[in-house]
């Protein structure tokens, strides 16, 4: 079976600053691929970044980076300049194996960006 | 916008009703996958379809079921509901089974009185 485990339940941070979600799998499947989400208050679910487990670099999307450490089993998500607009709920997700079993949620980071 | 649409946003219903929930996929995705969101329970996986078959369940309830159209559209219905299925009901594409560009709507919230 797979799990994910985000064991920071709440963060505060300055804006501006860089902000790591700490992020850690577990799965016997050679192939998955990992997600974060960002879920705000208003509630949708968005797609934030993807790696997969045979790409060799990390995953980036604008202030977004993925550090991937495949030995370690982590995936951190890593938020560069932090903004008043990042606080929200952020989750950790893996799709193992083919993905046909949907993803695999961790219980999330929330996040407070303070001015 | 994610391109991914549900319908209704919200839903306010009785216990022992049944409720539909809609969903259109993004353009161009022919994977669908249904969850829910609980205060208790987290994110969970309900049901995958691919181009109008099942694939694959998770955790959905024998009162749930779901069905994906000729022209993608999804519906998930929800009968005999309780008090615990009152949640945020989630549905999201994705052109490869699980892979980049896995796109969530913006979810139907249930609440069940």
């Amino acid at each position: 079976a797979q799990k994910i485990t985000q064991t920071q339940p709440g963060m505060f941070v300055q804006e501006k600053e860089a902000v790591t979600l700490d992020c850690t799998y577990d799965t016997s499947d050679q192939s998955y691929g990992l997600f974060w989400y960002k879920q705000p208050s208003s509630g949708e679910m968005i797609f934030l970044i993807y790696q997969g487990s045979y790409d060799e670099q990390n995953a980036t999307e604008g202030r977004y980076s993925l550090n991937f450490q495949k030995a370690r089993k982590s995936a951190n998500l890593v938020i560069s300049a932090s903004q008043l607009g990042d606080s929200a709920m952020y989750f950790c997700a893996m799709r193992a194996g083919g993905g046909a079993d949907g993803l695999t949620f961790g219980k999330g980071t929330h996040l407070i960006i303070q001015p | 916008d994610s391109g991914v649409t549900q319908t209704p946003k919200h839903l306010i219903t009785a216990t022992g009703q049944r409720v539909t929930l809609r969903c259109s996929p993004r353009s161009g995705d022919l994977y669908v996958y249904w969850y829910q969101q609980s205060l208790d329970q987290g994110l969970q996986f309900l049901i995958q379809y691919y181009n109008g078959e099942e694939r694959a369940k998770g955790n959905i309830l024998e009162r749930f079921s779901a069905q994906q159209f000729p022209d993608l559209h999804s519906e998930l219905n929800l009968s005999s509901l309780e008090l615990g299925d009152s949640a945020l009901y989630f549905c999201a594409s994705s052109a490869t089974e699980g892979g980049y560009g896995y796109t969530f709507g913006s979810g139907t919230r249930l609440t069940v009185v």
